[in-house]
């Protein structure tokens, strides 16, 4: 069964470096998801991606974050400037969806996750 | 601005008791709400999505319902087993244009042998 993959599973970074989080969206999938979950919080939404360009973002996406489709499989997370605070578990998803929103593809399918250190 | 709350926090059952997940949101203006497990440390596995003009989805021991007016969901598991054990969360997505989810903080559950 298809699914999205992530790499790399841990990241240790150095505060004010630059990471980038992959993610690998089941294939035939048009919506992408970035999540994060701080240990011990709720799983929070970041930024969704559809056609190209964001089309939802949370307060908490600033202008450190941002996302890439680079090729036709790849989707990334980059975090300009790493601060203590972005330490968390990074969640891909991804979803057929339509632009409708019909039913029944609007359910998300998530990675196993990559898990940020920022020391 | 919508919140998810669930309860209760934590749950511990002996093997083959059914039990019950409650989950709540505040706004009921809802597009869908799914439920998802999470093993430690690991990724969410989405378990039952439920449309906004649905009451309720079954998948194998797994019912979960949806009371869209009065803002509540449960997820019912039949005869569970020690490897149910895991954080259930249940995710709510607002109707609006956005896509993304609104999160409960999840129902740690044993299953004890």
């Amino acid at each position: 069964e298809p699914e999205v993959t992530q790499t790399p599973s841990h990241q240790v970074t150095q505060m004010g470096q630059e990471v980038i989080l992959r993610c690998v969206p089941i294939s035939n999938h048009l919506y992408f998801y970035w999540y994060r979950q701080i240990l011990g919080q709720k799983v929070e939404f970041l930024v969704s991606f559809y056609n190209n360009e964001i089309s939802e973002k949370s307060e908490i996406f600033d202008d450190q974050f941002s996302v890439e489709r680079p090729d036709g499989s790849n989707f990334t997370l980059k975090i300009r400037s790493t601060k203590l605070e972005d330490s968390a578990m990074y969640f891909c998803a991804s979803g057929r969806g339509t632009p409708m929103r019909e039913p029944p593809y609007n359910e998300q399918f998530f990675g196993p996750g990559t898990r940020l250190t920022v020391l | 601005k919508q919140e998810v709350t669930q309860i209760p926090a934590a749950l511990s059952v002996p093997e083959g008791e059914n039990l019950v997940l409650n989950c709540s949101f505040t706004d009921s203006a809802i597009y869908n709400l799914q439920w998802f497990r999470q093993d430690p440390g690991k990724g969410l596995t989405s378990l039952l999505l439920i449309q906004s003009s649905q009451r309720e989805q079954t998948s194998g021991r797994l019912n979960a319902s949806l009371d869209k007016s009065s803002g509540r969901s449960t997820l019912y598991i039949a005869a569970s087993q020690p490897g149910d054990s895991a954080t259930y969360l249940c995710a709510v997505r607002p109707d609006n244009y956005g896509q993304n989810f609104v999160f409960g903080p999840g129902t740690r559950l044993s299953v004890l042998p």
